[in-house]
């Protein structure tokens, strides 16, 4: 079982539309971060929250944690193909000894003319 | 600054033949992670080290994978024998410290097929 759901798993949208992508879990983070994995490249990571509620604004991109620290989501204003990507959510658990980042299951955009 | 360098970057390989990934992280950084991508899918970590030290292996399969980093800089991580359900993107990633705000560079991965 995937601890970190994201949804959708698939977006095609046009250049211009608004998108949001949602990211779930029943588990508690200390902080939830937000990457983007192009083809053939490493993620790059967008932005951490790290407080419950917590929003942060990227240009177009606002981020949101959920107030219980288990949810967050990305929401993209005025889609450009360049927000093409694999969108990945990734929390932060505590497990004694080490913070282990977990990933989510990606949601995969493309954004078209 | 150099980023997140891995080789190769591509391997084809029969199963139960044996295969070496080599990274090497961010100059200064003393955290090193090891993901495995299969397609569709988020990265899992394989293995993470602090220095030269493993932190996290728990979701290692010891049984075939394993994974070094004897001087605390640059580490492989050694497949044998493989299986066909080991195809998939072996990331290395690296950050400054461990912790729970910390960003993780990553390398460009080293695409693995199993025929």
């Amino acid at each position: 079982t995937q601890l970190l759901e994201q949804s959708p798993q698939f977006l095609s949208i046009q250049e211009g539309e608004n998108l949001t992508v949602y990211c779930n879990s029943s588990s508690v983070f200390s902080s939830l971060q937000w990457y983007r994995q192009e083809p053939g490249e490493g993620p790059v990571l967008l932005v951490t929250v790290v407080t419950g509620g917590e929003v942060k604004k990227l240009k177009r991109l606002t981020f949101q944690f959920g107030d219980a620290r288990k949810d967050s989501s990305l929401h993209i204003t005025a889609a450009q193909p360049g927000d093409t990507g694999l969108y990945l959510c990734a929390g932060y658990l505590n497990t004694g000894t080490a913070s282990k980042l977990t990933f989510g299951t990606g949601t995969r955009l493309q954004v078209t003319l | 600054e150099a980023g997140v360098a891995q080789s190769p970057r591509y391997k084809i390989i029969e199963k139960r033949q044996s295969v070496a990934f080599w990274c090497n992280p961010i100059s200064g950084h003393a955290t090193l992670y090891w993901y495995q991508q299969i397609l569709g899918q988020g990265p899992k970590l394989l293995i993470q080290f602090q220095n030269n030290g493993v932190v996290d292996d728990s979701q290692l399969p010891k049984d075939r994978f394993s994974a070094e980093r004897l001087k605390g800089v640059d580490s492989t991580l050694k497949i044998q024998p493989a299986k066909l359900e080991d195809s998939a993107v072996y990331l290395c990633a690296s950050s400054p410290l461990a912790g729970s705000y910390n960003e993780q560079f990553f390398g460009p991965g080293t695409r693995l097929t199993v025929l």
